[in-house]
């Protein structure tokens, strides 16, 4: 089956600072990469997701490339604010069809911005 | 708030109790799920229901038995838990059905469970 490493498991940058968290996955037939951020006390959220038709995709401070070729993808936070520390988890669907339950997720990433 | 609400938000409970956690979505979606989250390991899929109808068990031990009355309720039954089940439960949903296009999953902010 799929298999997401995802690193670092810590990262702490300066506020104002760029944060890159970076993910490998085992299947090639994997299509679909989402993001979830997920804030203490509350589920994980969708922030931004990436189809393997697509090679970057950017949503204003947030944006995540993919290397069908590696497999390997990564999300880019530019200009931290405190707002964004979280726990950030990586996934990919392993499914041809990208059904949700086909969703393989990452360890996660703690995410801390110091000010 | 994401549409997907969970109750109760933290529950302790011996191995011997029966228990039950509760799941609602707001959101008109078609798909509904259960994971389970601990320390330091992936999010794991439990149990999924699409259209009312469970399309995938993914090996769960049978103390956990979910169940999906209509498709805005869902719900984990538990029953002579271990300690090693103490965990958060996160429900999700999504618009779609299993094998849609839109894999967009919507998670409710989970029950913290402890069991003693």
């Amino acid at each position: 089956g799929e298999n997401v490493e995802q690193h670092p498991s810590t990262l702490s940058v300066q506020e104002g600072d760029s944060a890159v968290i970076k993910c490998t996955y085992s299947d090639s037939a994997s299509n679909y990469f989402p993001w979830y951020k997920q804030e203490l006390g509350k589920g994980p959220q969708l922030i931004i997701d990436i189809r393997s038709n697509v090679g970057e995709k950017k949503d204003q401070r947030i944006a995540v490339t993919l290397n069908k070729t590696a497999k390997h993808f990564s999300l880019h936070i530019t200009e931290t604010q405190p707002e964004d520390s979280a726990v950030y988890f990586c996934a990919a669907s392993k499914y041809s069809g990208g059904g949700a339950d086909g969703l393989t997720f990452g360890k996660g990433t703690h995410l801390i911005i110091q000010p | 708030e994401t549409g997907v609400t969970q109750t109760p938000r933290h529950l302790v409970m011996g191995m011997t109790n029966k228990k039950s956690l509760k799941c609602e979505q707001h959101l008109g979606h078609n798909a509904m799920y259960w994971y389970k989250q601990s320390a330091k390991k992936p999010l794991e899929l439990m149990f999924v229901y699409s259209l009312e109808e469970r399309v995938e068990n993914n090996s769960v031990p049978s103390r956990f038995s979910p169940e999906c009355p209509n498709s805005s309720h869902l719900f984990l039954h538990l029953h002579t838990l271990q300690p090693e089940d103490s965990a958060l439960y996160l429900c999700a949903s999504s618009p779609g059905a299993r094998g849609a296009t839109n894999e967009k999953l919507f998670f409710g902010s989970g029950t913290q469970l402890s069991v003693l």
